[in-house]
């Protein structure tokens, strides 16, 4: 079973900061997934990414398979960043083809006026 | 269309009560899954279906019970549940293989 960690759990800034978080997993994968839950609970898929480098207006993903690490960052942050973003990787127990997420821990962030 | 639906939204039962969750998506998707999120925790995935075969994630109890009519209709039948199983229930679909995954807005579930 894969195993993610993300760092760091909690994140409070002050807007226009430049923010990152990190996760790290287990076993080799595919691809990686970084998602944004708002309170509510809705989800937000923002990247799959397996290799190099994505960017998507003010966040940037990037991965580096060979050290099982990837990052997210977000540039010129406002308050409406605030949300909880989870890197996620697959499962990996249905064998191939389709296959559900196992989700790390999340990391709150919160964006200051 | 990029919307996957969940109904309803909202649920209250009790332990003796049998009722249903809907998720219905019309993208085309042949892969569906049903996560469960408790509070302040992430999601854990307890099914896939993909072309309609089922996957089980083994420490699902069986007052769980999925189903998948067709490919773009998923259930999940609910009975004798117990108050820790409260908490919100998430569908998602995708295409086969490591594709994005669209998540509905969630059933919050409370077990009285």
């Amino acid at each position: 079973k894969n195993e993610v960690e993300q760092s760091p759990q909690n994140l409070t800034a002050q807007e226009g900061e430049f923010i990152t978080i990190n996760c790290s997993y287990s076993v080799g994968i595919s691809a990686l997934h970084w998602l944004q839950q708002h309170p509510g609970g809705g989800i937000v898929s923002l990247f799959m990414l397996s290799s190099g480098k994505k960017k998507h207006g003010r966040l940037i993903a990037t991965i580096n398979i060979q050290e099982k690490h990837s990052s997210l960052h977000i540039t010129a942050s406002h308050p409406r960043d605030s949300a909880v973003y989870i890197c996620a990787v697959r499962s990996g127990w249905t064998g191939g083809g389709a296959d559900g997420l196992t989700f790390g821990k999340g990391t709150h962030l919160i964006i200051q006026p | 269309d990029t919307e996957v639906t969940q109904t309803p939204k909202h649920l209250v039962m009790g332990m003796t009560n049998k009722k249903s969750l809907k998720c219905e998506q019309h993208m085309g998707h042949r892969a569906m899954y049903w996560y469960k999120q408790k509070a302040k925790k992430p999601p854990e995935l307890m099914f896939v279906y993909s072309y309609e075969k089922l996957s089980i994630n083994e420490s699902v109890p069986s007052r769980f019970s999925p189903e998948c009519p067709n490919s773009s209709l998923l259930n999940l039948h609910l009975h004798a549940l117990q108050p820790e199983d409260s908490a919100l229930y998430l569908c998602a679909s995708s295409q086969e293989g490591p594709d994005t995954q669209y998540f509905g807005p969630g059933t919050r579930l409370t077990v009285l």
